[in-house]
C-alpha cells in the first residue's frame, strides 16, 4: 500500500540555519506530494504541494523537489526563523483517491 | 484560509457518555474528513464523507460514526466515549481530483474523557 517515511524528529537549530526534513514514500503510479505545517495548538496548514515529477512547490522561503526516481520529497529552508518552529508533515494523494497519507509528523525547534 | 470551524474547541465529559463534535465549512468543498491526533501516532483518519449522507470509514473508525445531512456540516458521534478517545480530533475538507485532493484543516477540539 501506499506510505511516507519522515525523518525521525525531533530537530533542534539555531536561528539561520540550513534546514532538510527528509521525506520518502511508496506509492504506485503518480502521486501527488504536500508539505503541511502545524503550529503549536492550531489545525495543520498547507505548505507546498507539487503534482508530478520535477515540479517544486515552494512558499515562505520553503522548498520541496519532486523526485520520481528517488521517491523523495525532502523539504528545505535556506535560513530558519524561530517562528518556523513547528511540526512538519509530507504526505500523498494517490491518483483515484480521495484520502491522504500522512508521514508521522517531525518537530523542529529553532534557537534564537 | 479556508471556512472551517469546529465545535466545541474543549471538552470534557465521563466515561461512558455521548459525545458529538461539529465540524462546519463555508467552502461548499464536496469531501470532509474527521482525523485524531495522538502522540505518536501522528494523523490517523476516522471517517470521511464524499457527499451529503455518502460515509466511509477510515483506519480507526470502531467507537465512532459519523453523519452529513447538508453539504457543510459533517458530525462525528461517539456513542459511548472511552478514555483512550481521549485525543485532538480534527476536521479537514477537499474539492476534488483537479485539486490533487489537497486538505484543509479546521482548528481541532480537544477531547478529553476522564
Amino acid at each position: 500500500g501506499n506510505s511516507v517515511t519522515q525523518m525521525e524528529g525531533p530537530v533542534t537549530l539555531s536561528e539561520e540555519a540550513f534546514l532538510t526534513i527528509n521525506c520518502t514514500y511508496t506509492a504506485t503510479g503518480y502521486p501527488s506530494l504536500f508539505w503541511y505545517v502545524q503550529y503549536p495548538g492550531e489545525g495543520l496548514q498547507l505548505l507546498l504541494k507539487a503534482t508530478k515529477a520535477d515540479d517544486k512547490g515552494s512558499n515562505k522561503g520553503f522548498e520541496a523537489t519532486y523526485r520520481k526516481e528517488t521517491t523523495s520529497f525532502h523539504l528545505e529552508k535556506g535560513s530558519v526563523q524561530v517562528s518556523d518552529s513547528a511540526v512538519y508533515f509530507c504526505a500523498l494523494s494517490q491518483g483515484g483517491s480521495e484520502k491522504l497519507v500522512f508521514g508521522k509528523g517531525t518537530k523542529l525547534t529553532v534557537n534564537p | 484560509d479556508a471556512g472551517i470551524t469546529q465545535s466545541p474547541r474543549h471538552k470534557v465529559t465521563e466515561t461512558g457518555t455521548p459525545v458529538t463534535l461539529r465540524c462546519h465549512q463555508t467552502e461548499n468543498h464536496r469531501y470532509m474528513y474527521w482525523y485524531r491526533q495522538d502522540p505518536g501516532h501522528g494523523l490517523r483518519l476516522i471517517h470521511y464523507s464524499y457527499g451529503v449522507k455518502d460515509t466511509d470509514k477510515g483506519e480507526v473508525s470502531d467507537g465512532y460514526s459519523v453523519s452529513r445531512s447538508k453539504t457543510e456540516d459533517f458530525l462525528l458521534t461517539l456513542e459511548s466515549a472511552t478514555s483512550s478517545q481521549t485525543s485532538v480530533y480534527f476536521c479537514a475538507i477537499s474539492e476534488s481530483r483537479v485539486t490533487a485532493y489537497e486538505q484543509y484543516f479546521g482548528p481541532g477540539t480537544r477531547l478529553t474523557v476522564t
